[in-house]
């Protein structure tokens, strides 16, 4: 079973502080990796679709690198703002019995404190 | 449309009744999924289609829930006899050409909130 986990599960932090979060995978077999940003009652927006190995990318305020031999990607939020706090999904695809299909994590809250 | 429009926002069921949800895709895109979230917990895959072919139905419950996609209708979701545990958020998501396979961002419908009494 593929299994995709997500530290810390929720983060509060002050407007102005910057904050960074991790999502793990099974490293074998790796495709792709997804980041999502999820406010509640509103659509999941993409942030990042990832696929090489050091991979880094860059959105703005928001940035993300990837690990794929050890299984890891770190998503980082620099001076945070209080229109940063949502749920930051991770989601990981195989080559394999996944059928290309995402496998999320269970995501991670922000909270932005002005 | 330039969004994934799911209805309804919510729906209210009896334990026993049925309960059939919608998803329209973005014009254009060629697959579609869906994904249940239960209480707080992952988003879960159910079934995806390409165009109207079902393409993986391994996260499909064998028994009660049924989905399809028809030419110039929207996608639907149908759970026959809801139980209890079925209360959950439904998410469509829709994309553009292979979907995950070939690194393309899914994009989410809102959801259709299920509670089933």
């Amino acid at each position: 079973i593929l299994n995709v986990e997500q530290s810390p599960q929720s983060l509060h932090v002050q407007e102005g502080d910057s904050t960074n979060f991790t999502c793990s995978f099974p490293s074998s077999n790796f495709y792709a990796l997804h980041w999502y940003r999820w406010e509640t009652a509103k659509s999941p927006e993409a942030l990042f679709v990832m696929t090489l190995n050091g991979d880094e990318k860059k959105k703005g305020r928001i940035s993300a690198t990837l690990n794929t031999k050890e299984g890891y990607s770190y998503l980082y939020i620099k001076g945070s703002q209080p229109e940063d706090s949502a749920t930051y999904l991770c989601a990981f695809i195989d080559y394999g019995g996944s059928q290309g299909n995402l496998i999320f994590g269970k995501g991670t809250k922000l909270s932005v404190k002005p | 449309g330039e969004e994934v429009a799911q209805t309804p926002k919510h729906l209210v069921r009896g334990e026993g009744q049925k309960a059939k949800l919608y998803c329209a895709p973005i014009k254009g895109h060629s697959y579609v999924f869906w994904y249940q979230q239960v209480l707080k917990n992952e988003f879960k895959f159910l079934i995806s289609f390409q165009n109207e072919n079902v393409f993986d139905e391994t996260g499909m419950p064998k028994e009660r829930f049924s989905a399809k996609c028809l030419p110039n209708s929207p996608c639907s979701l149908e759970i026959q006899a809801t139980k209890l545990e079925d209360s959950a958020v439904y998410f469509c998501a829709s994309s553009v050409d292979r979907g995950p396979a070939t690194n393309e961002k899914l994009f989410f419908g809102s959801g259709t909130q299920l509670s089933v009494l």
